[in-house]
């Protein structure tokens, strides 16, 4: 079955740096993917929807600036944190959608965000 | 906008027990409808959802769920929980047509006594 591949799964770094997490579709060519920030103990936000080759679509709230987010490829999307705080770290999820049957995501195993 | 409920934030069954979660969802047309599982740290897995026809759906690990559309709602059900059971379960709707964002509940999560 279609598997996506998240990277890291894990990351702690100092407040004012930047952190980027990638989200590989493995087996299939994602078209669309969905970045999720999940709280702890609440609902998936999504935050913002990226097709490959323009730019992502981002929800209201959501920083562009801060929340970078690309897909060059159809097999890969990133999310760069960029100037994280600690009210940034969070759980963080990719979801990746290819042709075919609608709603057919697959979701990566998640990057805990921590911001020290 | 669709949106939806999950009322019960907890849930506590013994091993063996049957199981429903609640979801009630908000909007205008037929939704499309979702349950997820997640385990702690990890990311989600797809359960079951319903597109349209049959309104009892069934599920992967002996998970079944039914759309009522007069009660919008789309509860979650397996007749015997097993421990592996044990985790949080999203509920979720999405629209038909347009970019197929998914609207998650804020979960329920389900302890199983031994």
């Amino acid at each position: 079955g279609a598997v996506v591949s998240q990277h890291p799964s894990r990351v702690i770094c100092k407040s004012g740096t930047s952190v980027k997490i990638e989200c590989r579709s493995l087996d299939f060519q994602a078209t669309t993917m969905f970045w999720y920030r999940q709280f702890p103990k609440q609902s998936l936000m999504l935050m913002a929807t990226s097709n490959e080759g323009s730019k992502a679509t981002y929800e209201q709230g959501v920083e562009k600036d801060k929340f970078l987010i690309n897909h060059a490829s159809l097999t890969l999307s990133t999310l760069t944190v960029t100037s994280a705080h600690p009210e940034d770290s969070s759980f963080y999820i990719c979801s990746a959608r290819g042709g075919g049957e609608v709603y057919g995501y697959t979701f990566g195993s998640g990057t805990r965000l921590t911001v020290v | 906008a669709q949106s939806v409920t999950q009322p019960d934030i907890h849930i506590t069954v013994s091993e063996g027990a049957s199981l429903e979660l609640r979801c009630n969802y908000s909007y205008g047309a037929t939704p499309y409808l979702f349950w997820y599982v997640q385990s702690p740290g990890q990311g989600l897995q797809l359960l079951l959802k319903y597109f349209s026809g049959d309104t009892l759906v069934q599920g992967i690990k002996g998970f079944e769920a039914e759309f009522k559309r007069s009660q919008s709602s789309f509860n979650l059900r397996k007749p015997s929980v097993h421990w592996s059971d044990a985790a949080e379960y999203f509920c979720a709707v999405g629209a038909q047509g347009g970019s197929e964002k998914l609207v998650f509940g804020k979960g329920t999560k389900l302890t199983v006594n031994p």
